[in-house]
């Protein structure tokens, strides 16, 4: 099994501000990395797939990065909207979610 | 806009088959070439993938759920299906659908990712 960790558990950070998650994963999964933001109550919402293709009208300040092992996603400018947890996962084999990263005012 | 919505039970008693049911509004199940999934949060908990289904093909399920997951489509009424066998109270979770999108990938195996979530259902195991 392919192990996914991300950092930070959580994450605390104000509006405008740049944030950055990180995620590893225990062998190389090339790109096949997704990320998603979850709130309570909400549908889950996918932001970034294939490591750094933007979802169609996820507003561009998301964006994604790394192959391989590593892999980051960031937030231009923090909205209000955007405090949530976030999760990657990996679909190069069975597929696999981080323990995810709860960003907080 | 696609849409997915989960119903079933909320409470399902220990050693039973928990049943949950998928209903997608806005577009024929059987287009687009999509894959349907579920997937599951303990509370407290992070995501954990069930499995997921072609209208035509095998169901690939969660190693550690196979010998007792199975997921269905039913084209007719524009749903696909959730069935765990002999379930005890560490399948208590809230449980997705999800529509699962496939990019092609010129160099090498697609990628695939869920492009469309319901808003989830909480299943609790109680006797």
């Amino acid at each position: 099994d392919i192990q996914m960790t991300q950092s930070p558990s959580s994450l605390s950070a104000s509006v405008g501000d740049r944030v950055t998650i990180t995620c590893r994963a225990s062998q190389s999964i090339a790109r096949y990395l997704n990320w998603y933001q979850l709130k309570p109550g909400k549908a889950p919402k996918a932001l970034i797939y294939a490591a750094s293709s933007l979802q169609s009208g996820v507003p561009s300040r998301f964006s994604g990065g790394g192959s391989g092992t590593e892999f980051t996603l960031t937030i231009s400018s923090l909205q209000p909207e955007d405090f949530a947890t976030y999760y990657c996962q990996q679909d190069y084999t069975t597929p696999s979610f981080g323990q995810g990263t709860k960003l907080e005012i | 806009q696609v849409q997915l919505q989960e119903s079933g039970p909320g409470l399902v008693k220990p050693s039973q088959t928990l049943s949950l049911t998928c209903t997608v509004s806005g577009g024929p199940i059987s287009s687009g070439g999509y894959y349907w999934s579920w997937i599951r949060q303990p509370a407290g908990k992070g995501l954990e993938w069930i499995g997921r289904v072609y209208i035509s093909g095998s169901p690939n399920y969660n190693p550690s759920l196979t010998s007792r997951v199975s997921i269905s489509v039913d084209t007719s009424k524009n749903q696909f299906s959730l069935k765990l066998s002999s379930v005890t109270a560490a399948d208590t979770a809230v449980y997705y659908c999800a529509r699962v999108r496939r990019d092609f990938n010129n160099s090498g195996r697609d990628y695939y990712y869920m492009d469309v979530w319901g808003k989830g259902t909480t299943v609790t195991v109680s006797s």
